[in-house]
């Protein structure tokens, strides 16, 4: 069985505060890793697609690093405003000899809720 | 335009009813997915389709039965529709099969409540 653990499941900050989050996952048999942020009553939208360790990736004050050879990758968020509030997943395509077929097991998601 | 979207949006029905939830994608792409989300809130992929083809079909009972008729469609048939079926669908798209690197494209879920 394939886990991907998420932490911590809930984050409360303040407006202004600097957060960051945690994406677990076996190391072995690894393809891809997905961001997605998740707000209430929308649908999940992609941040980022990491497949090299070491990778980085920034969109505006959101970024995430990957390290598959311990596996996990961390998701920063600098300076959180009330909208950056969501459930943040990760989610792993893992290597199915060659291929991942699209597939992703997702984690459980991260909701962080900042507060004005 | 919604990129993906689902119908209907809430489904209520008794036990034992068949249902079907629609998908289209106006993205021009050629891969689709169907999640269920679980009690614990893990989105789960149930199957997935590239170009009308069937590639991915997890652990589900054989009462849940995809249909792609077009790439831009995947409906999802639910037959003897039991109390544990109740959850909220999702359906996803992707430009295409690239090796699980391309993003997924959610739809807005479809809550099935089974009575």
């Amino acid at each position: 069985i394939l886990n991907v653990e998420q932490s911590p499941q809930s984050l409360h900050v303040q407006e202004g505060d600097s957060t960051n989050f945690t994406c677990s996952f076996p190391s072995s048999n690894f393809y891809a890793l997905h961001w997605y942020r998740w707000e209430t009553a929308k649908s999940p939208e992609a941040l980022f697609v990491m497949t090299l360790n070491g990778d980085e990736k920034k969109k505006g004050r959101i970024s995430a690093t990957l390290n598959t050879k311990e596996g996990y990758s961390y998701l920063y968020i600098k300076g959180s405003q009330p909208e950056d509030s969501a459930t943040y997943l990760c989610a792993l395509g893992f290597d199915a000899g060659g291929t991942s077929y699209g597939k992703l097991t997702f984690g459980q998601g991260t909701i962080l809720t900042v507060h004005p | 335009d919604t990129a993906v979207s689902q119908t209907p949006k809430y489904l209520v029905t008794q036990m034992g009813n068949d249902k079907s939830i629609k998908c289209e994608q106006n993205l021009g792409h050629d891969t689709m997915y169907w999640y269920k989300q679980d009690s614990k809130k893990f989105l789960k992929i149930m199957f997935s389709y590239n170009n009308k083809e069937l590639i991915i079909n997890e652990t589900v009972p054989n009462r849940f039965s995809p249909k792609s008729p077009d790439k831009a469609h995947l409906n999802l048939h639910i037959n003897s529709l039991e109390l544990g079926d109740s959850a909220v669908y999702f359906c996803a798209s992707s430009q295409d099969l690239r090796e699980g690197l391309n993003e997924q494209f959610f739809g807005p879920g479809t809550r099935l409540t089974v009575l």
